[in-house]
């Protein structure tokens, strides 16, 4: 697998101000890529999704950004509010092996009202 | 739509005894669902791909003795811990979704399973 268990890194940002997640990737085979939120004590829920043919998609508040040359996804919240506040993973997916998706170390957001 | 459930959301259990974890999609039919555990404060690792009729795939480490996965139907799957120590105290996630196997899409999650082995 390439997920790795390492500890939570944090970030805190001001309520309304924009919010920048970053995640590095291992496999370079990786073709489609998922940001998923996870609050305490639940499952990940989908935030949005991006194939490898781009470099951007943006969502409702949200912009993914993919660069594959050093293998970096990168998760724009704007105008974070305070439900934003929860565990951000990545999580990679190579076509073709199955479906099986590999997660990231994640990211925990706090959002300071 | 895509809805995944899990049952139960927590259990505790003495160390020795087996635990059963039952992942159901609810609105979908899923050949293939994955369980996924997550320790505090960590990520999510990839335990097995559970194949519905056939035998589960499992991760580098995982005992499969030890987690035994079944998937009798096409919409539920479940996690049997078997002997469980304190050591196996986690949260157990598990996961599917609506695409077959020859294209991407996502996988949408149950609400996972806190389970403390005493």
């Amino acid at each position: 697998g390439e997920s790795v268990g390492l500890h939570l890194p944090t970030l805190s940002v001001q309520e309304g101000d924009n919010s920048i997640i970053n995640c590095a990737y291992s496999n370079s085979a990786s073709d489609y890529f998922i940001w998923y939120k996870q609050e305490s004590g639940k499952g990940p829920q989908f935030i949005i999704d991006i194939r490898s043919n781009m470099d951007k998609r943006q969502g409702q508040r949200v912009t993914v950004l993919l660069n594959k040359t050093v293998k970096h996804l990168s998760l724009q919240i704007a105008a974070t509010q305070p439900g934003d506040s929860a565990v951000y993973f990545c999580a990679e997916n190579e076509r073709g092996t199955g479906n099986q998706f590999y997660f990231g170390t994640g990211t925990s957001l706090t959002v300071i009202p | 739509g895509a809805v995944v459930s899990q049952h139960p959301s927590r259990v505790i259990c003495k160390s020795g005894t087996s635990v059963k974890i039952e992942c159901r999609s609810l609105d979908f039919q899923a050949t293939t669902m994955f369980w996924y555990r997550q320790f505090p404060k960590q990520s999510l690792m990839l335990m097995a791909t559970s194949n519905e009729g056939s035998k589960a795939t499992y991760e580098q480490g995982v005992e499969k003795d030890k987690f035994l996965i079944n998937h009798a139907s096409l919409t539920l799957s479940t996690l049997t811990v078997t002997s469980a120590h304190p050591e196996d105290s986690s949260f157990y996630i598990c996961s599917a979704n609506t695409g077959g196997d020859s294209y991407n899409s996502p996988l949408h999650f149950g609400n996972g399973t806190r389970l403390t082995v005493t």
